[in-house]
């Protein structure tokens, strides 16, 4: 099956850095990736879609300013929490859909963000 | 796309079958049936769909209703491993995206 891995797996940093997280489709050519967010306890919240080569589409009440995200080729894409804050402390899970079966979306393993 | 109810939690023997029931009331004739679970600090991943006809593959067996206002997801042997949150999802075309529910924790006793 198709494969999406994401680095790091996780990450802690100080409040007020900026932290990047890459996402890749490891063996199909992803024309769309999703982000989402979960907090514990709860569930999957959908961030954004983007689209390769084409800017991020936000979901209501996501910032598109603190959460940068860049699909720039078929097989990568990057979140960037810009001033992370506490708050910011979730889980992030990528999401690709491509190849052969284009319907199904494939997930990676996320990443654990913690901010100090 | 239209709303799925899961009931929060159920409870299984190991090697016993597990039915996972999910409500679609409002399903429209082109949605589409998806079952994805979440093991524990792991991304989701995809279990099975289905549109009208009932499903097989080697992890599970997807029944739909005749009237598509319900499914159920059914594990044959449950084990240990199968412990997580199963998501019951519709989805009206391959081009929107999978937005999660709160879906059912399964247990799975030894």
């Amino acid at each position: 099956g198709a494969v999406v891995s994401q680095h790091p797996s996780w990450v802690i940093c100080k409040s007020g850095t900026s932290v990047k997280i890459e996402c890749r489709s490891l063996d199909f050519q992803a024309t769309t990736m999703f982000w989402y967010r979960q907090f514990p306890k709860q569930s999957l919240m959908l961030m954004a879609t983007s689209n390769e080569g084409s800017k991020a589409t936000y979901e209501q009440g996501v910032e598109k300013d603190k959460f940068l995200i860049n699909h720039a080729s078929l097989t990568l894409s990057t979140l960037t929490v810009t001033s992370a804050h506490p708050e910011d402390s979730s889980f992030y899970i990528c999401s690709a859909r491509g190849g052969l079966y284009s319907y199904e979306q494939y997930f990676g393993p996320g990443t654990r963000l913690t901010v100090t | 796309d239209a709303k799925t109810t899961q009931p929060n939690s159920m409870e299984s023997n190991e090697e016993e079958p597990v039915h996972l029931p999910c409500n679609h009331s409002t399903i429209s004739g082109t949605d589409y049936i998806h079952w994805y679970r979440q093991l524990p600090s792991q991304g989701p991943e995809y279990v099975i769909h289905g549109l009208t006809s009932n499903v097989n593959n080697r992890m599970a067996s997807l029944a739909i209703a005749e009237d598509r206002k319900s499914s159920t997801l059914i594990l044959h042997r449950a084990t240990l491993r199968d412990a997580a949150v199963y998501y019951c999802i519709l989805r009206a075309s391959g081009n929107t995206p999978l937005v999660f529910g709160k879906g059912t924790r399964l247990s799975v006793i030894a």
